[in-house]
């Protein structure tokens, strides 16, 4: 059983860029969540995903976007990079209204 | 005040005791309650999921959620150096809402 897979492992960019990561959820599971986790702080909720929609946003700014695919894999996409995005970004697969969420190994995106 | 908190600490417990880990929340009407455990450099793995007030055992983990105190904590019996880690515990407000909200963790060592 195939668990909640992301890519990339590691991603080094600088300021101003813009970045795209992915996620495939845990099989079976149909919604995807995004979090944010700087060092020694537990994991910011940015959005979920369900039926190809955003259908819960955390407090991030609108350079964060991601969408979800038919085939329930999402993306996670932040434009105009700052240094304060560097962080391990999460994603973490449900099954609708099964609360239960279960992590991917995450991307460590740096910003220099 | 913070909507999930826990103490940071580190907490240190020898080798066969039991580590009793606290979190206290602030929305009344929270309904689902989660302990995830990760380890340095790792992902948040699911550990405990508890919905009720009492007690859910589960080998050697148990929580207990008291919902008119606002306490959930996690107690691990028989405690191994493997259980070495940082203990996040997270919240989900209300019904119908899929956000997790953590707490900053708890960062557990055993002590050979």
């Amino acid at each position: 059983d195939a668990g909640v897979t992301q890519s990339p492992t590691h991603l080094i960019k600088t300021r101003g860029q813009q970045v795209t990561l992915r996620c495939s959820p845990k099989s079976g599971h149909d919604t995807v969540s995004w979090y944010q986790q700087a060092l020694g702080q537990g994991p910011q909720f940015i959005f979920q995903y369900y039926e190809e929609e955003e259908r819960q946003r955390g407090n991030f700014p609108d350079r964060f976007s991601g969408h979800q695919f038919p085939n329930y894999s999402s993306e996670l996409n932040v434009n105009a990079l700052l240094l304060g995005d560097s962080a391990l970004y999460l994603c973490a697969s449900s099954l609708d209204q099964g609360n239960e969420q279960f992590f991917g190994p995450g991307t460590r995106l740096t910003v220099l | 005040q913070k909507e999930v908190e826990q103490n940071s600490g580190p907490l240190s417990v020898p080798e066969g005791a039991i580590a009793s880990l606290n979190c206290t929340y602030s929305d009344r009407v929270s309904q689902s309650f989660f302990w995830y455990r990760q380890y340095s450099g790792k992902s948040p793995e699911l550990i405990m999921s508890i919905y009720s007030n009492g007690d859910k055992e589960d080998g050697r983990f148990t929580a207990q959620l008291n919902k008119a105190s606002q306490y959930v904590s996690l107690l691990i019996r028989d405690s191994q150096p493997s259980d070495s880690a940082t203990y996040l515990c997270a919240v989900v407000s209300w019904e119908g809402n899929e956000k997790l909200t953590f707490g900053t963790g708890t960062r557990l060592t055993i002590i050979p």
